[in-house]
């Protein structure tokens, strides 16, 4: 079974912080993906990786940065949290192959006071 | 630009009360329409990949169909553990990889 795990199911942190957000998927996936969900506007693409070190804005990639140095490892950091960023941030993974569907982390849900 | 509808927004059933959920999609070039389960404050579960039209595919009291527009997912006798938000997306050759999502159906299964 493929697992993604991501490093907090919940976190809370103060306006200004520095935040870190970790996947790791256990299936050698070349992509990983970064969304947040917010109630009544879905699921949001921040930030997308298709190999170690190469990333590609999503929809929504502004006040986020990613970095993946390892292939099993993708991970979101907010430089400087603000409470709109506040909501749920849902890691994926997919293969390379002929099928391009998507596994997801349980979810971190992010709270900036 | 790819777009995927959902409906209805919301859904209240008895147990064993029949009923499907509709994704509607307008894209060029489907790659593959994939439907998602997603249990509140849980990340969404993989359900089915549905490829081309008049495919179906079945899962307990789930059954996902396609045509060329839409997608149903017909739930058969649900029971009060079916209750869920269902998430339909779909890939596109010219989305590289990635899927438009729909804003999903939630799903309430009354015992």
């Amino acid at each position: 079974d493929v697992k993604v795990t991501q490093s907090s199911r919940y976190l809370v942190k103060r306006t200004g912080e520095k935040v870190f957000l970790e996947c790791v998927q256990d299936m050698d996936h070349e992509n990983m993906f970064w969304y947040r969900q917010d109630p009544g506007l879905g699921l949001r693409l921040i930030y997308f990786s298709y190999d170690v070190k190469m990333k590609e804005k999503g929809d929504i990639p502004e006040g986020y940065s990613v970095s993946r140095e390892k292939k099993e490892r993708f991970s979101l950091i907010l430089e400087s949290a603000s409470t709109n960023q506040t909501s749920m941030y849902l890691c994926a993974s997919s293969y390379s192959g002929s099928t391009d569907t998507q596994y997801f982390g349980p979810g971190t849900r992010l709270t900036v006071l | 630009e790819d777009q995927v509808t959902q409906s209805p927004e919301a859904l209240r059933l008895q147990e064993g009360e029949s009923s499907s959920l509709n994704c509607s999609y307008t894209v060029s070039g489907l790659r593959g329409l994939f439907w998602y389960r997603q249990d509140p404050g849980k990340g969404p579960e993989f359900l089915f990949t549905l490829y081309s039209a008049g495919e179906e595919k079945e899962k307990e009291r789930l059954k996902a169909t396609l045509t060329k527009k839409e997608s149903f997912l017909h739930i058969t006798a649900p029971k009060p553990e079916d209750s869920a938000t269902y998430l339909c997306a779909v890939g596109t050759s010219g989305s590289a990889r990635q899927l438009t999502f729909g804003s999903g159906t939630q799903l309430t299964v009354l015992p």
